[in-house]
């Protein structure tokens, strides 16, 4: 389908490693978000790309986290130093515009050992 | 206190049975209102999107938004088995572009 594609669909990894974590948006999306869902909780706001602007990083929760998005399409998330408290899943959403709505990918489930 | 609180649940009831979804919200700055529906090992889906305060109905499905006590609904009629899911709210304000979501409330509508 035309739909958002994330991969892996699950990785598990030992604490201390680094993981990314891919997205590739429905194709002439603009807007590119990425989440972390845990448990009980709902979407944390990690961080979003809007056309060619600098990202918005406000919702990284530490320097081990980044995100890159390659001419403006495929995203990654990558974090570094993997610890057990970055189990989640990780969700990335595409949209035509800020304001527009969001079109979900159907998640990464990251487990820390 | 968070932004957006939302009971997770989970809520069980009968096919047929009129269900109630609620948020509360903090920040009088939001404007757009929206709920989401997210099956088990899927991403979210938009499911209705109000604009301020109101009503808006699609279906079995109706949103009400009272920006006067900052709470929104989500009720579903005639509820059935295949709308078993995790309801999240989710709101943002005027010319913003990051989303504040509920928790989510599980749901199980019991054949």
């Amino acid at each position: 389908g035309a739909g958002v594609s994330q991969s892996p669909s699950n990785k598990v990894t030992e604490k201390g490693k680094d993981v990314e974590l891919r997205c590739d948006p429905i194709s002439g999306h603009t807007a590119l978000y990425w989440y972390r869902q845990s448990l009980g909780q709902g979407l944390e706001f990690l961080i979003y790309f809007q056309g060619n602007s600098a990202p918005d990083k406000s919702g990284l929760p530490s320097d081990r986290f980044s995100a890159e998005r390659t001419g403006g399409s495929v995203s990654t998330l990558t974090i570094q130093r993997t610890q057990q408290e970055d189990s989640a899943v990780y969700l990335c959403a595409s949209s035509t515009g800020k304001n527009n709505e969001q079109f979900f990918g159907p998640g990464t489930r990251l487990t820390v050992l | 206190q968070k932004e957006v609180e939302q009971d997770p649940g989970p809520l069980s009831v009968p096919e047929g049975a009129i269900v109630s979804l609620n948020c509360t919200y903090s920040n009088s700055a939001f404007q757009y209102f929206m709920w989401y529906r997210q099956y088990s090992r899927k991403g979210p889906e938009l499911l209705m999107y109000t604009y301020s305060s109101g009503n808006k109905e699609d279906g079995r499905f109706t949103a009400q938004v009272d920006k006067s006590s900052k709470y929104i609904s989500l009720f579903i009629r005639d509820s059935q088995p295949s709308d078993s899911a995790t309801y999240l709210c989710a709101m943002r304000n005027t010319g913003g572009f990051k989303t504040i979501f509920g928790a989510g409330t599980r749901l199980f509508v019991k054949a």
